[in-house]
């Protein structure tokens, strides 16, 4: 098993790009999500999906869009990058919503910086 | 709502000293508690849990109790080595809201 797999690791943008960070996991997990990391602020939700053809929002989504179209594949993207959106960004999912007691699995990160 | 405090890094210990990272929680009902560590440029992995009260979770040395009565689920270890060094983070999972909520890390650094 790979678990969670993250592309890119590292991305620079500028002002104004869109890109779209892949997460992937071989888990068969049905719980995904995706959450920002920044300094003295711990992590972040930003968009959740429960299921395939099922995403909400989290803590903190604009500027983000998220779909998941199979279990495996959750992608995030980010329709026009601002420099707040300069962060350290993770894939974590699990085999449901709150089972195991949430253990969550999460990916190694995108580095992602805008300038 | 739910939130998660931990006491501000970063914490500097020498290798074999005693280590306790404070976490408190705010939280309706009865939320299940997690310490995650975060290894230098990795994701973030489960290091214990506790899913009710008075439950001890262990893992790797490190132990931390769920305290209701406090609303506290601090993590120790009696004996740091240099390979204990990491980030790690203190949540909670309410069930009813289903999404971890994180504090907002530690930085632990240990030298030899």
């Amino acid at each position: 098993n790979a678990g969670v797999t993250q592309t890119p690791k590292f991305q620079v943008l500028k002002t104004g790009q869109s890109m779209t960070l892949q997460c992937a996991q071989d888990m068969n997990h049905e719980y995904m999500s995706w959450y920002r990391q920044d300094p003295g602020m711990g992590l972040r939700l930003i968009h959740y999906s429960v299921g395939a053809g099922i995403t909400d929002q989290g803590e903190v989504p604009n500027g983000y869009n998220v779909s998941r179209s199979t279990t495996e594949d959750f992608p995030l993207r980010l329709l026009s990058a601002a420099p707040s959106q300069t962060s350290v960004y993770f894939c974590a999912s699990s085999y449901s919503v709150g089972a195991f007691g949430g253990e969550q699995y999460f990916g190694p990160g995108t580095r992602l910086t805008v300038t | 709502g739910n939130s998660v405090t931990q006491m501000e890094g970063p914490v500097t210990l020498s290798e074999e000293a005693f280590l306790t990272i404070n976490c408190t929680y705010t939280a309706t009902g009865y939320p299940s508690l997690f310490w995650y560590v975060q290894y230098p440029g990795e994701g973030l992995q489960l290091l214990l849990k506790a899913t009710k009260a008075d439950d001890k979770g262990s893992n790797k040395g490190f132990e931390a109790t769920y305290r209701k009565e406090t609303t506290s689920f601090h993590l120790e270890k009696g004996s740091v080595q240099v390979s204990d060094s990491a980030v790690y983070f203190c949540a909670l999972l309410n069930f009813g809201n289903e999404k971890l909520t994180f504090g907002t890390g530690t930085r632990l650094t240990i030298i030899p």
